[in-house]
């Protein structure tokens, strides 16, 4: 059975940085395609960023240039490094995972809760 | 980036048939992307419901089904059960190889 935990949000100040990770288990992040989609309160879903198996890189422009995707291969986690935070950044943050490139994402975290604000 | 635009709601009484569209472009879904579908309960992570245009997980059940036309999309619920009360997402890819959601369908059973 596949798990994906996430961990690293809370209330961080407007220019903050906060990094979230995503421990899985059953998968192996490095072969799988994974993805970070945000859902603001009482929002939809907005994709933010993902990492193909190969290892090339992608984000929405809504985070372009303060968000980064990345994989820790050992610890078999994803993380997503967040700076120059802004109000509109608070969301619900989940890990989600797909068995190849643009597969459909079977695997998803509980969430993790980022607020921006002062 | 591309942009999935879906109705904001749609409602339908027990037993009737809904259609949720998803209407893309030429960098999306008429480039040829997969097309999924999501339903979310409330307080809970989005679960797969349809993946490319249309083949259903196991257990999901065969009322639920997916269709492509050029740059759309759409999602048909057959039998409609009090159940599928549900928030609805469409999600492709488009030539930049970025992801896209569409903005989510509120279905109501009346």
């Amino acid at each position: 059975e596949v798990q994906l935990v996430e961990s690293g949000g809370g209330l961080i100040q407007p220019g903050g940085s906060l990094r979230l990770s995503c421990a899985a288990s059953g998968l192996t992040v490095s072969h799988s395609f994974m993805n970070w989609v945000r859902q603001a309160p009482g929002k939809g879903l907005e994709w933010v960023s993902l990492v193909y198996t190969a290892g090339s890189r992608y984000y929405a422009d809504s985070v372009k240039g303060r968000f980064t995707i990345s994989r820790d291969n050992g610890k078999n986690t994803l993380t997503l490094q967040m700076d120059s935070l802004r109000a509109e950044d608070t969301a619900l943050y989940y890990c989600a995972g797909g068995d190849y490139d643009r597969a459909p994402l079977d695997y998803w975290g509980q969430g993790i809760l980022v607020t921006v604000s002062s | 980036q591309s942009v999935l635009t879906q109705p904001p709601s749609v409602s339908g009484a027990p037993g009737q048939r809904v259609t949720i569209s998803c209407t893309g472009s030429s960098s999306d879904i008429g480039a040829g992307f997969d097309v999924h579908w999501y339903q979310q309960l409330p307080g809970t992570a989005p679960k797969v419901l349809i993946y490319g245009f249309n083949n259903r997980p196991s257990g999901v059940p065969d009322r639920f089904s997916g269709s492509k036309s050029g740059t759309s999309a759409s999602l048909a619920i057959t039998g409609l059960q009090a159940e599928d009360e549900a928030d609805y997402y469409c999600q492709s890819y488009d030539t930049s190889l970025s992801a896209v959601f569409g903005g989510g369908t509120k279905l109501t059973v009346l």
